[in-house]
C-alpha cells in the first residue's frame, strides 16, 4: 500500500532555529505539495512542484521559508528562522498530473500524515 | 488563496442515518476529490471525480461531479460511529487545489 510518508512527525523548537521537514512522494507520482494546516486558516498551498520543478511557491514567505526537490523521492520544507506564528501542521501530498497542451490536469493527490510544528 | 464554499459547516446526526454534504464555486473545476481527516491524521483521499455528472461510489459513500461543473456533493448512507471526522472537498483546475473549510461530522451511538 503505497503512501507519502513525512519526517518528522512532531518537532518542538525555539523562535529562530532552522526546522527542516522531508517528503517521500509515492514512487511513480509527478507532483509534490506543500501545504500547512492551522484552525483559523485551513489547508494552505505553500508549493507545489511537477516533475521536480517548482511551480507555484506564491504562498510561501519567501523570506524565511525554501522548498525544494533535490531528487524524485524527497521533497524538503525549511523554515529559516522559524517563528512561533509557523506553528501548524504541514502536510505534504503527492500526486499524478498529466499535461495536456499548456494547461495541466491534476489527476488526483494524496497526503501524507503531517508534521506537526510548534515553535516556542 | 480561493476556497470553496463547503456546507454544512458541522453536522451531528444519529447512527444509521445518512448524511450529505456539498461543495460550490464560483469557478468551473475539472476534478473534484473527497477527502476525511480524522484528529492528528492527513487527510485521506475517499472520492475522485473527472467528469461532469459523473458518480462514484466507495461502499457507503457517493460523491458526484455537478454538470456545471461548479459543485459536487458527498452522500454517507447509513452513518455509523467511525464516520466521524472532517470532511474536505476538493476541486481542481490548472494545476491547482482548492479546498473547502471542511464539515466535522459527529456520529452519535
Amino acid at each position: 500500500d503505497a503512501r507519502v510518508t513525512q519526517t518528522p512527525r512532531h518537532k518542538v523548537t525555539e523562535m529562530g532555529q532552522e526546522v527542516t521537514m522531508r517528503c517521500q512522494p509515492i514512487l511513480g507520482h509527478n507532483t509534490v505539495f506543500w501545504y500547512r494546516q492551522t484552525m483559523m486558516q485551513g489547508l494552505e498551498l505553500l508549493a507545489y512542484f511537477r516533475n521536480r520543478a517548482p511551480l507555484d511557491d506564491s504562498g510561501m514567505p519567501k523570506d524565511r521559508f525554501s522548498a525544494e526537490m533535490p531528487d524524485a523521492t524527497l521533497a524538503t520544507l525549511k523554515i529559516q528562522p522559524s517563528e512561533p506564528r509557523d506553528s501548524a501542521v504541514y502536510f505534504c501530498a503527492s500526486g499524478f498530473s498529466l499535461v495536456t497542451g499548456t494547461r495541466g490536469l491534476q489527476e488526483t493527490q494524496y497526503f501524507g500524515p503531517g508534521t506537526r510544528l510548534l515553535v516556542l | 488563496g480561493q476556497q470553496l464554499n463547503q456546507s454544512p459547516q458541522s453536522m451531528f446526526i444519529q447512527e444509521g442515518e445518512d448524511v450529505s454534504m456539498n461543495c460550490t464555486s464560483s469557478s468551473i473545476f475539472n476534478t473534484w476529490l473527497w477527502y476525511k481527516q480524522e484528529p492528528g491524521e492527513g487527510p485521506v483521499l475517499l472520492i475522485a471525480l473527472y467528469k461532469a455528472g459523473e458518480l462514484t461510489s466507495n461502499g457507503r459513500l457517493t460523491a458526484q461531479f455537478g454538470i456545471t461543473r461548479k459543485d459536487s456533493f458527498l452522500n454517507i448512507s447509513a452513518s455509523i460511529p467511525s464516520d466521524v471526522g472532517i470532511y474536505f472537498c476538493a476541486g481542481a483546475t490548472g494545476n491547482q487545489f482548492y479546498f473547502g473549510t471542511g464539515t466535522s461530522l459527529t456520529v452519535i451511538p
